[in-house]
């Protein structure tokens, strides 16, 4: 069964360092998301990208955060320069249709 | 009203039970709405898609009042394994942004 992958599953970095995040989303997906969940808190969407633009983005997803689809496969999220508070878990989404389905996340942590 | 709001719980049920949650939303132009299960510190996972009055799989039911805006899940025979957060969100309002309830976390004990 097809799934969506993230890289890292875990990463740390220093405060004001900049992160990349990775995402492969299913293949014959033209939808992808960014999403993040604060430990204890609910998930929150950050962008969404399609046709390789951003369709929309919340008020979290400042100047500091940019996505990219660099090739065919790829989705990235990179946070400029990452504060405490970016330490989250990172979650990708795609779909197809209505549903969308989630990688396993990557936790930045932010010392 | 918020987007979306679910009651937190968290519910604890014995093995066996029959247990229910409720989620209401404020855009009533979502067309679509999703129960995802998230267990702890793991990815949402899709449990069930409702695109009309609502949706049945094995144990589980979705059933969507459009009239009062709410979603409901019934979990039915529970297992030890249904211990987990139940998120709702809707969907399909022609935008992309995704608004997820906060959850109802549910605990079956033996």
């Amino acid at each position: 069964e097809p799934e969506v992958t993230q890289t890292p599953s875990h990463q740390v970095t220093q405060m004001g360092q900049e992160v990349i995040l990775r995402c492969v989303p299913i293949s014959n997906h033209l939808y992808f998301y960014w999403y993040r969940q604060i430990l204890g808190q609910k998930v929150e969407f950050l962008v969404s990208f399609y046709n390789n633009e951003i369709s929309e983005k919340s008020e979290i997803f400042d100047d500091q955060f940019s996505v990219e689809r660099p090739d065919g496969s790829n989705f990235t999220l990179k946070i400029r320069s990452t504060k405490l508070e970016d330490s989250a878990m990172y979650f990708c989404a795609s779909r197809e249709d209505y549903e969308q389905y989630f990688g396993p996340g990557t936790r930045l942590t932010v010392t | 009203r918020k987007e979306v709001e679910q009651d937190p719980g968290p519910f604890n049920v014995p093995e066996g039970a029959t247990v229910a949650f409720n989620c209401t939303y404020s855009n009533s132009a979502s067309q679509s709405f999703f129960w995802y299960r998230q267990d702890c510190r793991k990815e949402p996972k899709l449990l069930m898609s409702v695109y009309s009055s609502g949706n049945e799989d094995g144990r589980f039911t979705a059933q969507l009042n459009r009239a009062s805006q709410y979603i409901s899940l019934l979990i039915r025979d529970s297992k030890l394994s249904d211990s987990a957060t139940y998120l709702c969100v809707p969907g399909g309002t022609g935008g992309f942004k995704t608004i997820f309830g906060a959850g109802t976390r549910l605990f079956v004990k033996a």
